[in-house]
């Protein structure tokens, strides 16, 4: 059974600090990994997605794979008190319904 | 301009009844899914459907089937609503069905059965 695991937090940060969010899959065989923000009561919005192992930026954001370790960070610089929400983890492994394996995602609290 | 919605937002019915959700996209792309998120926040896959091809989370019960009457719209069908039914259901889009299938979500229906 493919897994996403995720600390479920709180995870609490000063603002203008870096929050650190974690990630590990079990399908080794797993092609692409996806960082979602959600809001309480909102749906999951798509912020950051990489494929390869590395590094990849995006303003404030960093992705970080290394599929040796089937371990996935997101990096937040610069956090802001609009950066408290819960930070979904996603896998596409492939098979099953062909949809992404979601973690039960982290809750950051950034605080002013 | 909403590029993934849905209707109802809320939707509240009896044990018992058969109930539909809606949903389109208006990105052009080819993917669309369903998902589950239960009230532990956990969120789960139940469908995708690209082309015509239907797959389905074998975890799915047979009460639950989507219908695309178009490459835009995937409707989700509930039949003999449960309790456990009870959940905030989204749907989703992508352009690619595979590996490089950044998904797209649509705002939610918050399903409550009684």
């Amino acid at each position: 059974q493919k897994e996403v695991e995720q600390n479920s937090g709180p995870l609490s940060v000063p603002e203008g600090a870096i929050a650190s969010l974690n990630c590990t899959y079990s399908d080794r065989g797993s092609q692409s990994f996806f960082w979602y923000r959600q809001y309480s009561g909102k749906s999951p919005e798509l912020i950051m997605f990489i494929y390869s192992n590395g590094d990849k930026e995006d303003g404030r954001f960093t992705a970080q794979l290394n599929k040796a370790s089937q371990y996935v960070s997101l990096l937040i610089r610069d956090s802001q008190p609009s950066d408290s929400a819960t930070y979904l983890c996603a896998v596409y492994s492939g098979g099953g319904a062909d949809g992404l394996t979601f973690g039960k995602g982290t809750h950051l609290i950034i605080q002013p | 301009d909403t590029a993934v919605s849905q209707t109802p937002k809320y939707l509240v019915t009896q044990m018992g009844n058969d109930k539909s959700i809606k949903c389109e996209q208006n990105l052009g792309h080819d993917t669309m899914y369903w998902y589950k998120q239960d009230s532990k926040k956990f969120l789960k896959i139940m469908f995708s459907y690209n082309n015509k091809e239907l797959i389905i989370n074998e975890t799915v019960p047979n009460r639950f089937s989507p219908k695309s009457p178009d490459k835009a719209h995937l409707n989700l069908h509930i039949n003999s609503l449960e309790l456990g039914d009870s959940a905030v259901y989204f749907c989703a889009s992508s352009l690619l069905r595979g590996r490089g299938n950044e998904q797209f979500f649509g705002p939610g229906t918050r399903l409550t059965v009684l």
